[in-house]
């Protein structure tokens, strides 16, 4: 298995413009979950899916903020408009179930200038 | 106010010596995890667990329920276990990290 998947794995755009990080979970995971991590505020988790539902999103910063999964091997994250605060990794992470070992992607490091 | 506490933050040790990582947390537990991030960047989950001990390679992991305390032990450390380990405590939809204790083991 390829493990779970992400792109791009850099991305540096320009302050207002809409970003789209996306990730494919390990096959047969049924949950997937967005982190977000800074030197200044370590790991987050943003939100996160249980059979391509979104479970708890209480984590998602603002209305900029929106996440998506269409169905059991995408997912995406979208930021629009971007912000410099939003630079960022952002990691996206799946496993069997909620409470499951997690495996995480490789990330995206997300730069807004 | 921290719901998870890691301890030490920064934990520098000679090759061969015994390692311990320790987490403290005040809310309640459905699961928690250690995991380990390394200076590239990658995160690798170490342990899911929610009670009792658990023991990979050289790494053991226990949890006391009661006390609210997990600890973390790398036994014969090496060079390759430098990273950053990182708590993080699953209540119920609630996801709960450390901030982290960076290792780093010198040859």
């Amino acid at each position: 298995d390829a493990g779970v998947i992400q792109s791009p794995r850099h991305e540096v755009t320009e302050m207002g413009q809409e970003v789209t990080l996306r990730c494919k979970p390990i096959s047969g995971h049924n949950s997937l979950f967005w982190y977000r991590q800074t030197m200044m505020r370590g790991l987050e988790l943003l939100i996160y899916f249980n059979n391509n539902v979104p479970i708890d999103d209480s984590g998602m910063p603002e209305d900029r903020f929106s996440a998506k999964m269409p169905n059991a091997s995408f997912s995406t994250l979208k930021i629009q408009p971007s912000e410099p605060r939003d630079s960022a990794v952002y990691f996206c992470a799946s496993s069997l179930s909620g409470d499951a070992t997690q495996y995480f992607g490789p990330g995206t490091r997300l730069l807004v200038l | 106010k921290n719901e998870v506490e890691q301890s030490p933050q920064n934990l520098t040790a000679q090759e061969g010596e015994f390692i311990t990582i320790n987490c403290s947390y005040s809310v309640g537990i459905s699961a928690l995890h250690w995991l380990q991030q390394h200076p590239g960047g990658g995160i690798v989950s170490l342990f899911m667990l929610s009670s009792g001990k658990k023991k990979h390679g050289r790494l053991i992991a226990t949890i006391n329920i009661q006390e609210k305390h997990s600890s973390l032990h790398i036994t014969a450390s090496h060079p390759r276990d430098s990273a950053v380990y990182i708590c993080a405590v699953i209540f119920g939809n609630q996801f709960y990290f450390g901030t982290g204790t960076s290792l780093t083991v010198i040859p």
